[in-house]
């Protein structure tokens, strides 16, 4: 079993709609949680970044993280053709020993017109 | 543009072959992390160096090494290459050594023939 699962897709949504993208883990220690989005051949690009539990908004994104459950969600609203990408969830764990990100193979997103 | 340069940005090679991949980090940041990209695999980190010295290992192959420089940049270098390395291999640059926030570069498409 992988330390974080996340849906490949794809997934595909009307312009406008509000998306929401999610990752489950498995590893307790994990206390920094990202997201990246990844445009096709090209390297990922820092969207959002947590600490431990709580809720995260910046524009149109908001990031989710509920320890509790492990889960972790990344919701966009108003969605834009230019939101089509791959949205990679990273993590990591306590400070010290937060050298290795690992991340969930990546959801494939299709705004559409 | 993150700031995280990587070069060439393509490299088309023969089994058995040495490549040498480049990357200079965002100014300021000292650690450096290698990664690979793989269809089947997703984004795996391998190797991470904080100013000089080798921080953290993660599924890195004997077959690769990396160093970095004093002026910060890094190489990672290929060895006795197989057509399964064939991936994109990404760079990324933090201002400590801890992962919590990396920027990446756009990549070096690696091709074995």
């Amino acid at each position: 079993q992988k330390e974080v699962e996340q849906d490949p897709g794809p997934l595909s949504v009307p312009e406008g709609a509000i998306v929401s993208l999610n990752c489950t883990y498995s590893n307790s220690a994990f206390q920094y949680f990202m997201w990246y989005r990844q445009y096709s051949r090209k390297g990922p690009e820092l969207l959002m970044y947590t600490y431990s539990s709580g809720n995260k908004e910046d524009g149109r994104f908001t990031a989710q993280v509920d320890k509790s459950s492990k889960y972790i969600s990344l919701f966009i609203r108003d969605s834009q053709p230019s939101d089509s990408a791959t949205y990679l969830c990273a993590m990591s764990g306590s400070a010290g020993t937060a050298s290795k990100l690992t991340f969930g193979t990546g959801t494939r997103l299709q705004v559409t017109l | 543009d993150s700031g995280v340069t990587q070069t060439p940005k393509h490299l088309i090679t023969a089994t058995g072959q040495r490549v040498t991949l480049r990357c200079s980090p965002r100014s300021g940041d000292l650690s450096v992390y290698w990664y690979q990209q793989s269809l089947d695999q997703g984004l795996q980190f391998l190797i991470q160096y904080y100013n000089g010295e080798e921080r953290a290992k993660g599924n890195i192959l004997e077959r690769f090494s990396a160093q970095q420089f004093p002026d910060l940049h890094s190489e990672l270098n290929l060895s006795s290459l197989e057509l399964g390395d064939s991936a994109l291999y990404f760079c990324a640059s933090s201002v400590s050594y801890n992962a919590d926030t990396q920027y990446f570069g756009p990549g070096t498409r690696l091709t074995v023939l």
